[in-house]
């Protein structure tokens, strides 16, 4: 069974603090993907990032950062210089390979607000 | 630019009466979903298809029914909504399974049963 948990239901900070959002998976194979989405409050899910089991470098794409560390199934986001922009929900995904569609099991989601 | 589309954005139901979701996609993806989304949870996949292969989920309840006439359209059939039927009904869309896999969603069709 997989299972993706993140424990922090809400997070609210100040624009231009950083914040880190959590995410612990658990699953039994030995080849899987990590997924990122925003939800906004428009509501439609936005991908931010795939990342492979294989590859444990860590990835920074402007002001989003992404530490993936096999040894604690662990994959958590850092937004750096957080804007009211960011204020949305993020899931964190997983999804093992499968022959008949990407199955997503989704992390019950990160509330992030960010005050002007 | 859309490139996968959910009509109505918000449909309103009442007990009971048969409602159907729609959405379309422009992108030519195999694989089409469809996920419920409760207030203040994460989705939840209620089946997809796989090109005209359809695969339900085991907790997915029969009030729930799709089809996928061609490439382009799916829908989402709910026989007889109740009140717990009230949620966000996401659809997305993605190629084959592959290692640059990942899924589109659209915005979402936001269901009000009275």
């Amino acid at each position: 069974a997989q299972k993706v948990t993140q424990a922090q239901t809400e997070i609210s900070v100040v624009e231009k603090e950083d914040v880190t959002l959590d995410c612990v998976y658990e699953t039994r194979d030995t080849t899987y993907y990590l997924f990122w989405y925003k939800q906004p409050p428009s509501g439609e899910l936005v991908f931010l990032i795939r990342r492979n089991s294989f590859d444990e470098q860590n990835e920074i794409s402007g002001r989003y950062s992404w530490n993936f560390q096999k040894s604690t199934s662990s994959f958590n986001f850092t937004i750096t210089a957080s804007q009211v922009v960011d204020s949305a929900v993020y899931f964190c995904a997983l999804s093992p390979p499968r022959n008949a569609g990407n199955m997503l099991t989704f992390g019950g989601g990160t509330r992030l607000m960010v005050k002007p | 630019d859309a490139m996968v589309i959910q009509n109505p954005r918000y449909q309103v139901t009442q007990f009971g009466k048969p409602v159907t979701l729609s959405c379309s996609q422009t992108l030519n993806h195999n694989v089409m979903y469809w996920y419920q989304q409760k207030s203040s949870q994460a989705p939840k996949l209620l089946f997809h298809y796989y090109d005209k292969d359809f695969n339900n989920e085991a907790d997915t309840p029969d009030n729930f029914q799709s089809r996928r006439p061609n490439t382009s359209f799916c829908f989402l059939d709910i026989r007889s909504p109740g009140l717990g039927d009230a949620a966000m009904y996401l659809c997305a869309t993605s190629t084959p399974p592959g290692p640059l896999n990942e899924q589109f969603f659209g915005p979402g069709t936001r269901l009000t049963v009275l």
